[in-house]
């Protein structure tokens, strides 16, 4: 199956700052999805990017899904104590990265 | 309410004691899943299902069965589970994965501990 490479693997900002985690496949994607997981909880859905160079925004997220659909980006800015937890990518085989973990003090 | 439900949430058991994780949705997806997360590795999968009586392994299988009888349960049997077992597992459904739309909704978890 396709694999997935995500970094950091952790990552921790002063509330207010911003934060971005990437992933990054050898492969082409047809499409790629993003998970949050709170602390203690489960994964939950976020997004799916299908389009060569999509930009999707929620909020204060912005996702990425490269021109080349090898490689994707969630940034978050402005970070705020809600966002703390552990971001995956998944492809469309259903394959995650090792996902990001955020903490953000407050 | 849609949901994932997986029974139980905690489990302790002894290395070599047959069990069950119970997983079961009311969503008619198609399709179902099983993964391990372990610290540093991410949900890895284990086995999936594309419909009623179709499984197939996934990336870490060994160790694992599972069966599909009914579309919306999806049991994960562990026949003689070891200590490499200890996990956090979780179940997930989506609709058939061909589709467009690849969102997946995940049980609860089950933190099981082999001693």
């Amino acid at each position: 199956g396709q694999q997935v490479m995500q970094i950091p693997q952790y990552q921790h900002v002063q509330e207010g700052e911003d934060f971005t985690t990437y992933c990054n496949s050898s492969t082409t994607l047809s499409n790629i999805q993003w998970y949050k997981q709170r602390p203690g909880g489960h994964p939950v859905f976020l997004i799916q990017l299908v389009k060569s160079g999509e930009v999707k925004k929620q909020k204060r997220l912005t996702f990425q899904f490269g021109e080349a659909k090898k490689n994707s980006s969630l940034h978050i800015t402005a970070t705020q104590t809600t966002d703390v937890g552990t971001y995956f990518c998944a492809t469309n085989d259903m394959r995650f990265g090792a996902g990001t973990r955020l903490t953000v003090k407050p | 309410e849609a949901q994932v439900t997986q029974n139980p949430r905690y489990l302790i058991t002894v290395t070599g004691k047959k069990l069950t994780v119970t997983c079961s949705q009311n969503m008619n997806h198609e399709y179902m899943s099983w993964y391990r997360q372990d610290p540093g590795l991410g949900l890895r999968q284990i086995y999936y299902s594309m419909n009623v009586e179709v499984t197939d392994k996934g990336d870490v299988p060994e160790g694992y069965k599972v069966s599909r009888k009914e579309k919306r349960n999806f049991p994960l049997i562990l026949e003689s589970p070891s200590p490499n077992q200890t996990s956090l597992y979780f179940c997930a459904s989506s609709f058939f994965p061909d589709r467009k739309y690849n969102e997946q909704f995940f049980g609860p978890g089950t933190r099981l501990t082999v001693l």
